[in-house]
């Protein structure tokens, strides 16, 4: 599929466990971004990453991981999920080219329950 | 740090009213840009309309406009005559000089009534 894709869509896993979510894009892009959305924060980053191998903190990195060995997947693993990490995820990438002006493009999300 | 704040929560109008979405930003840089999103029921989240700081100009798009005010660091949305199809989540975003990172404000839920 053309665009950007997320996988799963939903996932419930238990207090502890790791969680993996995926994230694919097909236009090259070489920004990718992982935002989570709660009620009443709208959405918050979490990580981001410039190119393949460079990744940097957003505002609420806490409990997560991500790499990017290839410039079309930027995974975002939960290694011990907790309660608080029930959330909606988001990812989105956009291109180097152009002025900040230019717009991201978002995953269509993965719910995520935390039990 | 840069913040989004859209005080507003929610909005409900009747079909054909028009629906105006505040949002107030704070930053350092001199250099900025200031994006509207929307997130109707299904989660997607759409690109509707983007503005630099340099660029004061409001304009028109459609049954979209805004007000971009330095002066009252407000970059204010407008939907004319809306429909149903209008009812979504907007999102007011940040985005600061050198930095492609998005600072999102809370989100305004719009209900419009048919």
């Amino acid at each position: 599929d053309a665009g950007i894709t997320q996988s799963p869509r939903y996932k419930i896993t238990e207090t502890g466990r790791q969680v993996t979510l995926m994230c694919h894009q097909t236009w090259s892009h070489s920004y990718m971004f992982w935002y989570r959305q709660d009620l009443g924060h709208g959405l918050r980053l979490i990580y981001y990453s410039a190119a393949a191998d460079i990744t940097d903190k957003g505002e609420v990195p806490d409990g997560y991981v991500v790499s990017r060995s290839k410039t079309e997947n930027f995974p975002l693993t939960l290694e011990s999920a907790t309660r608080s990490q029930t959330s909606v995820y988001y990812c989105a990438s956009r291109d180097r080219t152009g002025t900040e002006l230019g717009e991201q493009y978002f995953g269509p999300g993965t719910r995520l329950t935390v039990t | 740090a840069q913040k989004v704040t859209q005080a507003q929560t929610e909005i409900s109008v009747v079909e054909k009213e028009d629906v105006t979405l505040d949002c107030v930003y704070e930053t350092r840089d001199t250099t900025y840009y200031l994006f509207w999103y929307k997130q109707p029921p299904s989660g997607e989240l759409v690109f509707l309309i983007r503005r630099n700081s340099f660029d004061e100009q409001n304009e028109i798009s459609g049954r979209y406009s805004w007000n971009f005010q330095k002066s009252t660091s407000s970059f204010n949305f407008t939907i004319t005559a809306s429909q149903v199809v209008d009812s979504a989540v907007y999102f007011c975003a940040l985005s600061g000089e050198g930095d492609y990172k998005l600072s999102f404000g809370a989100g305004t839920t719009v209900t419009v009534r048919a």
